[in-house]
């Protein structure tokens, strides 16, 4: 069965560290979400593409965080540096149109700075 | 802005019926969602509702849409300690999968 593949599953970086997290969507699928999961709360967006154009990245804290999805299919999301609040869940996931239709979410990476 | 809104928490008995509730936003939402989350792992889609619908069954799943208030629950018939876990409302806002805060739903034998 297709799945959205995301690797690594755990990073632990210290602070002031670059990090880049990979995400390989299922095949076919024009939009790509990265999405960021603090511990006890509800993913947030952080960026959406749409083949290898960025839709949306208004939550995406542009002065650390950069994503990229060059040839429309894999995707990487880095951050540089790296701070303690970043530690959270990076969820990736994957639809076949940009709305209205099921988004296939990855495993997930979970970010640990110390 | 959108803002999806959850309960956070249920706790209910092996055997009876869970509800969870949700309020979202955007009236103009064509398909609203239920996710399940298991501790540590990704979001599996459970079911979802297109617009046009008051209510969709799905086995032990039974989602109720209230267009006019906005309002959005799940049903689990009979449930399993397995079905304790976090649950997500979703809908799509302004072209963005925008999601709740979570419920936990606790399953006591």
């Amino acid at each position: 069965e297709a799945e959205v593949a995301q690797s690594p599953r755990y990073k632990i970086t210290e602070k002031s560290q670059a990090v880049a997290f990979w995400c390989d969507p299922i095949s076919g699928h024009a939009t790509l979400y990265w999405y960021r999961q603090i511990l006890g709360q509800g993913p947030e967006l952080l960026v959406q593409f749409q083949d290898e154009s960025v839709v949306d990245d208004s939550q995406l804290p542009k002065d650390r965080f950069s994503a990229e999805r060059l040839k429309g299919v894999d995707s990487t999301l880095k951050i540089q540096p790296a701070e303690l609040g970043d530690s959270a869940m990076y969820l990736c996931a994957s639809s076949l149109e940009t709305a209205n239709t099921e988004a296939f979410f990855g495993q997930g990476t979970r970010l640990t700075v110390v | 802005g959108e803002d999806v809104e959850q309960s956070l928490f249920l706790s209910v008995r092996e055997g009876d019926s869970s509800v969870i509730n949700c309020t979202y936003t955007d009236s103009s939402s064509t398909y609203l969602y239920w996710y399940k989350q298991e501790p540590g792992a990704g979001l599996q889609l459970l079911t979802y509702i297109f617009s046009n619908m008051d209510m969709k069954q799905d086995q032990r799943l039974t989602v109720l849409l209230n267009k006019k208030d906005k309002h959005l629950s799940l049903r689990i018939a009979d449930t399993q300690t397995g079905d304790s876990s976090f649950y997500y409302c979703a809908e799509i806002y302004t072209g963005k999968l925008i999601f709740g805060q979570g419920t936990t739903l606790q399953v006591k034998p």
